[in-house]
């Protein structure tokens, strides 16, 4: 059975701090892993797609780096915003059917 | 704006009712998604359907069904509702394959209140 987890399952952070958090998936038959931000009352958007080991990707504050040989990926968020509290999901795509597991996601909420 | 639209917004109904909710996707989209959030729990995939076709199957109770039509828009089926059917339905739609890896775009979901 394919399994992502994600940790931590939530995380209060200060105004300003940096954070990041993880998301584990099986390292064999990597094929993607995707990255989507959930805000309360919203639906999931997507932030990242990623495919290569050492991927970086950034946008704005946010990025994530990924190591497919140890199945890890982190994202990071620098001076975190309350804009920035969010469920933070990641998806993992294990072979070239597309299919995407889905970790349980962090929470995520920046205290003012 | 994702471009996934979902009807209806809310449905309330009382328990052994039926209901269908309706998402149209992407234009351009095949695939469609349906996921059900539960109060404080994550994304739980329930189903896919591809260019009408059912693709894979996620934890969907046989009291579910889905489809897809051949203008690609879905519906998914709740029969015999009980309370704990109460949750938010997401529907999303993707173009499944290497030039996306299956990026899914989300529609503003269907809150179902079973009382």
């Amino acid at each position: 059975i394919l399994n992502v987890e994600q940790s931590p399952q939530s995380l209060h952070v200060q105004e300003g701090d940096s954070t990041n958090f993880t998301c584990s998936f099986p390292s064999s038959n990597f094929y993607a892993l995707h990255w989507y931000r959930w805000e309360t009352a919203k639906s999931p958007e997507a932030l990242f797609v990623m495919t290569l080991n050492g991927d970086e990707k950034k946008k704005g504050r946010i990025s994530a780096t990924l190591n497919t040989k140890e199945g890890y990926s982190y994202l990071y968020i620098k001076g975190s915003q309350p804009e920035d509290s969010a469920t933070y999901l990641c998806a993992f795509i294990w072979d070239s059917n597309y299919q995407l597991i889905w970790g349980a996601g962090t929470k995520l909420i920046i205290k003012p | 704006d994702s471009g996934v639209t979902q009807t209806p917004k809310h449905l309330i109904t009382a328990t052994g009712q039926r209901v269908t909710l309706r998402c149209s996707p992407r234009s351009g989209d095949l695939s469609v998604y349906w996921y059900q959030q539960s109060l404080d729990q994550g994304l739980q995939f329930l189903i896919q359907y591809y260019n009408g076709e059912e693709r894979a199957k996620g934890n969907i109770l046989e009291r579910f069904s889905a489809q897809q039509f051949p203008d690609l828009h879905s519906e998914l089926n709740l029969s015999s509702l009980e309370l704990g059917d109460s949750a938010l339905y997401f529907c999303a739609s993707s173009v499944v394959g290497k030039a996306s890896y299956n990026e899914q775009f989300f529609g503003p979901g269907t809150r179902l209140t079973v009382l």
